[in-house]
């Protein structure tokens, strides 16, 4: 009963390295999204993949990058992280061939970069 | 303007008390909408989805009124179980569109 899984759930980064957090998702939904939470910001779309094969910028997609490996994976790659990028991370999943569905949320990586 | 709006409190309320959180969205063209509860910490969870007749669920309701393109959600009867921020979501039309998220309404049910 997995439902949506992130991986790491914590990390601590250095300036200027780079990292990959992996989501995967057994709902066989096809779309997936990656959020950024920050205090007194609420939950920030990064980017998004409406099905296998396709992704669109968020609201805030500088310094990252995304790749939807097939259809159960979405990763997010930080190429050269920045301490502004430290937050929250959740990846969300959603079937995408209904309209009323709600989207169905991992347990987060928490992120920092000193 | 938001597209999605919620006051961010934080509401204080007795143990028992009935509290009442509102949304507006700014999107007409808005096609579906949930509220959600996150814990401290925590990711996200569904609560319950908004139906355009009005919708209950146990000690929750949930109301929407798109002439005025606004969401409630009513709480009765607060448990301490209940602390938590609820967070306003909207979706936009068409199956492919993105859920838009308020910031949230924080809620303190105390004793």
């Amino acid at each position: 009963n997995a439902g949506v899984t992130q991986t790491p759930k914590f990390q601590v980064l250095k300036t200027g390295q780079s990292m990959t957090l992996q989501c995967a998702q057994d709902m066989n939904h096809n779309s997936m999204y990656w959020y950024r939470q920050d205090p007194g910001m609420g939950l920030r779309l990064i980017y998004y993949s409406a099905s296998e094969g396709t992704t669109d910028k968020g609201e805030v997609p500088n310094g990252y990058n995304v790749s939807r490996l097939n259809k159960r994976e979405f990763s997010l790659r930080l190429e050269s992280a920045a301490p502004s990028q430290t937050s929250v991370y959740f990846c969300a999943s959603r079937t995408g061939t209904l309209v009323n569905q709600p989207q169905h949320f991992g347990d987060g990586t928490r992120l920092s970069i000193l | 303007r938001k597209e999605v709006e919620q006051d961010p409190g934080p509401f204080n309320v007795p143990e028992g008390a009935t509290v009442a959180f509102n949304c507006t969205y700014s999107n007409s063209a808005s096609q579906s909408f949930f509220w959600y509860r996150q814990d401290c910490r925590k990711e996200p969870k569904l609560l319950m989805s908004v139906y355009s007749s009005g919708n209950e669920d146990g000690r929750f309701t949930a109301q929407l009124n798109r002439a005025s393109q606004y969401i409630s959600l009513l709480i009765r009867d607060s448990k301490l179980s209940d602390s938590a921020t609820y967070l306003c979501v909207v979706n936009g039309p068409g199956t492919a569109s993105k859920l838009t998220f308020g910031t949230g309404t924080r809620l303190q049910v105390t004793l």
